[in-house]
Formats: C-alpha cells, structure tokens, sequence
C-alpha cells in the first residue's frame, strides 16, 4: 500500500497556467517535502513543512501543509516550460525515521 | 559541506550473478541513509533504511539486501540477480530525524 497518494500522476497544461499538485495520506507526518527530478538524476529537495497549516512560497511555488499534517499541496503560478519535470513528495511518518514518497506528479508545461 | 558518492553510474549484470552497489557520504556524521528503486518516471519505492551501523531496517521482502559497515557506508547486495531487479536505484542521507533527504546520482541498472 502506498503511503502518500500523490495526484495528478500526469500534467500537461500550457504556458502561463496555474497547476496544483496535491499529497494525501491517511497517516500523520511529522513533516514533509517536495523534491524536483530530472531525467536520470537524483531528486533534489525543494522544501520542507514542518508545522501543520504552514505555508512556504518559492518564487512562483507554494506549498501548503494540512492543517492535520496528513497532507500537502504544491501551488504554481503562471508555469513556464522550465518547469517541466517530476514532482515528488516524500514525508517522515510520525514516530518513524524513514523517508516514504508518493509515486510523483510527471509535469509538461507546453509553450 | 556534505557529499554523497554513488557508483557505479550504470551496470549490466545477467541474470543470477551479485550484485554490490556502494554508497558513502562525507561532511557529516550519524546520518540516516536510504537505498531507494524507482521505476521508469515514478515515486521512489524505499527498500532498505539505516540509522546506525549495523543497524538495517527492511521495507519490502525481495531478492536484496543491505548493510552498513562503517558509519557513512551503505551497501546494497544481492546473490542472485533477477530480471524484476532491474531498475534506477538510489542511495540518500538525511540528518538523524528523517527528513531533508539528499541524494546520490543513481545506478542504472539492467539485468539481461
């Protein structure tokens, strides 16, 4: 079973258009993150939420933590095709000191 | 600063032989380290934690196994190759806690 339900799991939308992304889980995390990945790289950390109803914004990127720290959103303005990519998160089940991710988001931003 | 080493970068094994991918990090001690797989363009799917030398946690029964030999070694292993185990598999470290993971540059590999 998969932990964090990551959705959509495939975007494609045009330049200019707003987008969001959502993680859901029915477990409790005592933060999560959002990481980038591009083609035969390594993720790379985006941000992380740590405290439940927090809102973090990068550029033109907000993420949101649920008030109950079951899930998360990722918010994007006005996409640009250099935002295409694999969107993943990932959290920190409470109590736990592993690293689960949702089966990411697959972003195309057609100019 | 902190640096993580993953290799090899590719790797085509046939079916049954071992199997030895290594992963170390510097800049830090005690860190949490992680060996992920993914499939082709999907989330990561965690198979082997460590907080601790010695001290391995498995997330899913299957033909690998991990260890740790020294506090910034993580070792991914395997007796017999299957065709299932082909994947993109991946090596990370966190701080002890779990979160903020940051990762290696992945090993292709392809079990023919």
């Amino acid at each position: 079973t998969q932990l964090l339900e990551q959705s959509p799991q495939f975007l494609s939308i045009q330049e200019g258009e707003n987008l969001t992304v959502y993680c859901n889980s029915s477990s409790v995390f005592s933060s999560l993150q959002w990481y980038r990945q591009e083609p035969g790289e390594g993720p790379v950390l985006l941000v992380t939420v740590v405290t439940g109803g927090e809102v973090k914004k990068l550029k033109r990127l907000t993420f949101q933590f649920g008030d109950a720290r079951k899930d998360s959103s990722l918010h994007i303005t006005a996409a640009q095709p250099g935002d295409t990519g694999l969107y993943l998160c990932a959290g920190d089940p409470q109590g736990a000191q592993k690293l689960v991710f949702g089966q990411g988001t697959r972003l195309t931003i057609n100019p | 600063s902190q640096t993580i080493h993953q290799w090899p970068a590719t790797l085509v094994q046939p079916v049954g032989s071992p199997l030895s991918l290594e992963c170390t990090v510097e800049g830090t001690s005690n860190p949490n380290l992680y060996w992920y797989r993914q499939a082709a363009g999907r989330g990561l799917q965690l198979l082997f934690y460590s907080v601790g030398i010695g001290q391995i946690s498995s997330e899913v029964p299957q033909n690998l196994s991990a260890s740790r030999p020294q506090d910034r070694q993580f070792i991914l292993s395997s007796k017999k190759l299957l065709l299932s185990d082909s994947g993109f598999y991946l090596c990370a470290w966190s701080p002890g806690g779990g979160r903020e993971a940051f990762f290696g540059q992945g090993t292709r590999l392809t079990v023919v």
